[in-house]
């Protein structure tokens, strides 16, 4: 057990609908990764926080996608209008950056969605 | 950016036989590297990871193997269990930065 937890575990939702799915990181970690896997393939990242600041966004996150980490512990990530594309398993990481040394990333379960 | 990819897709290996999975990177800058396993329905599991000051590292059962001069890597499992079928990842990244670039996975499985 990684310590970090997703919620929910699964999605199934139809085209247009919105999704918010959350994350909640191992407590001491300053730093939270979200990233979209497909099937075969390996994630790939999305966007990452350091506290509550986003400090980057990947290109693969449209304008549809949002993510939060208002105190800077749990964070969503929120899909407006969901499309057939973006179903994926979607994951999120935790780890610890102290003193400009970063520890490597932990992984949750991932929640998985489902576009019909 | 960093392109990381495996050599195989599959592995397939007896029981109790040593398992090798190699991996290639394209960033000259990445300098810091790490294998995860990941089962069905599962999120990646850290295995083990090295630095490129180091080109050898040993775990538990695991060791990986790092040539910078032709940018491999790869993950030796000794004695390879059926606990061990799993999808495994290399994936890469410079030391300053945070985002990790992912290969493409290899299934192992293991025949009893």
């Amino acid at each position: 057990d990684t310590g970090v937890s997703q919620d929910p575990r699964h999605k199934i939702t139809k085209r247009g609908q919105n999704v918010t799915f959350r994350c909640d990181p191992i407590s001491e970690h300053n730093r939270l990764y979200w990233y979209r896997q497909t099937l075969g393939q390996g994630p790939e990242f999305l966007t990452y926080f350091q506290n509550e600041a986003q400090l980057e966004k990947s290109r693969l996150l449209s304008d549809r996608f949002s993510a939060e980490r208002p105190k800077g512990s749990f964070s969503t990530l929120e899909i407006q209008r969901t499309e057939q594309g973006d179903s994926a398993m979607y994951l999120c990481a935790s780890s610890l950056m102290f003193r400009w040394v970063g520890s490597e990333q932990f992984f949750g379960p991932g929640t998985r969605l489902t576009v019909l | 950016g960093e392109s990381v990819g495996l050599h195989l897709p599959t592995l397939s290996v007896q029981e109790g036989d040593n398992s090798i999975i190699n991996c290639a990177y394209s960033n000259s800058a990445s300098d810091y590297f790490i294998w995860y396993k990941q089962e069905s329905g599962k999120g990646p599991q850290f295995i083990i990871d090295i630095r490129s000051n180091m080109d050898k590292r040993q775990g538990q059962r695991v060791t990986v193997l790092l040539n910078k001069t032709v940018k491999h890597l790869s993950l030796q499992i000794a004695a390879t269990q059926p606990g061990d079928s799993a999808v495994y990842f290399c994936a890469a990244r410079p030391t300053n930065d945070y985002k990790l670039s992912f290969g493409a996975g290899t299934t192992v499985t293991v025949r009893a």
